[in-house]
C-alpha cells in the first residue's frame, strides 16, 4: 500500500495570506489526524476526522480549518497567516483513530510564513 | 499542552550501547506508543503498548509502562548510527477525553556516535 502523502512539501508564504494543504491517507483508512509541530511548542494536535465528520479539535484559533472528503483525503485551511504559523504540518491516518492503533504519518508540509 | 515529559531531553553514546528514554504523563490512558522522528520529517511508529499491559518487545526495542507512576520507558539495545534521531512517546486517552488524539511529549534527542 502507498503511504500517507502530503502536498505541497514545501510552502512559502506572507502574512495575511491563507494557505491550504492536502493530505491522501493510507487506502482504506478513515481517520485522519492533523498535529502541528514548531521547536517551541512541540507536536500539537489540530484536529480528527473520521468519514468525513470533525470528532475532535485541538486548542487553536478558528483560522485554522479543516475538512475530509468522501475519499477520506483530507485538506486543512489557515487564513490570515501568522509568522508564528511557520511550522511543519504533519499529518496522520489510522483506520480507526488514535485509541486503538497506530497512526501512519506522512513527510509533512513545511510552511514558512515570512 | 504537553502530557508528556520525555527524559533525557538529549542523550549521546556509542555505537553498540543501549539508550533508555523514559517518558511520564499526567493523566489516565487508553495506550501509550513511541515514534521516531529522523530530521524535521514524518514519524514512524514504533510500537504500542495498552494500559493493560506491563513490557512489550519489537525487534531491539523494549517498552515498559508503569500505570501507577505514569511513566513509560523504551530501551534500544545494541544502538546503530541508524538510530540517529528523535524519539517520541505519545499518549491516547480515553473516548470521554477525547480518544481521536494523541498527546506528544517534548522528544529525546537520541545520537549514535561510530
Amino acid at each position: 500500500k502507498a503511504g500517507v502523502t502530503q502536498t505541497p512539501r514545501y510552502l512559502i508564504k506572507t502574512r495575511g495570506q491563507q494557505v491550504t494543504l492536502s493530505c491522501s491517507p493510507i487506502s482504506g483508512h478513515r481517520s485522519v489526524s492533523w498535529y502541528q509541530q514548531t521547536p517551541g511548542q512541540g507536536l500539537q494536535f489540530l484536529f480528527e476526522y473520521f468519514s468525513e465528520t470533525q470528532r475532535n479539535k485541538g486548542n487553536f484559533p478558528g483560522r485554522f480549518s479543516g475538512r475530509q472528503f468522501s475519499n477520506s483525503r483530507s485538506e486543512m485551511n489557515v487564513s490570515t497567516l501568522e509568522l508564528g504559523d511557520s511550522a511543519l504540518y504533519l499529518c496522520a491516518s489510522s483506520s480507526l483513530g488514535s485509541s486503538y492503533n497506530e497512526q501512519f504519518f506522512g513527510p509533512g508540509t513545511r510552511l514558512t510564513v515570512l | 499542552s504537553q502530557q508528556g515529559e520525555e527524559d533525557p531531553q538529549a542523550l549521546s553514546i556509542q555505537e553498540g550501547e543501549n539508550a533508555t528514554m523514559n517518558c511520564s504523563y499526567k493523566t489516565s490512558i487508553n495506550n501509550l506508543q513511541w515514534y521516531r522522528q529522523n530530521s524535521g520529517r514524518g514519524l514512524v511508529h514504533l510500537i504500542l503498548i495498552r494500559s493493560n499491559e506491563r513490557e512489550k518487545h519489537s525487534g531491539r526495542l523494549r517498552v515498559t509502562l508503569d500505570t501507577s507512576k505514569k511513566s513509560s520507558s523504551l530501551l534500544i539495545t545494541a544502538s546503530r548510527a541508524a538510530d540517529t534521531a528523535s524519539y517520541f512517546c505519545a499518549t491516547a486517552g480515553s473516548i470521554i477525553q477525547g480518544a481521536q488524539k494523541l498527546v506528544f511529549g517534548q522528544g529525546t534527542r537520541l545520537t549514535i556516535n561510530p
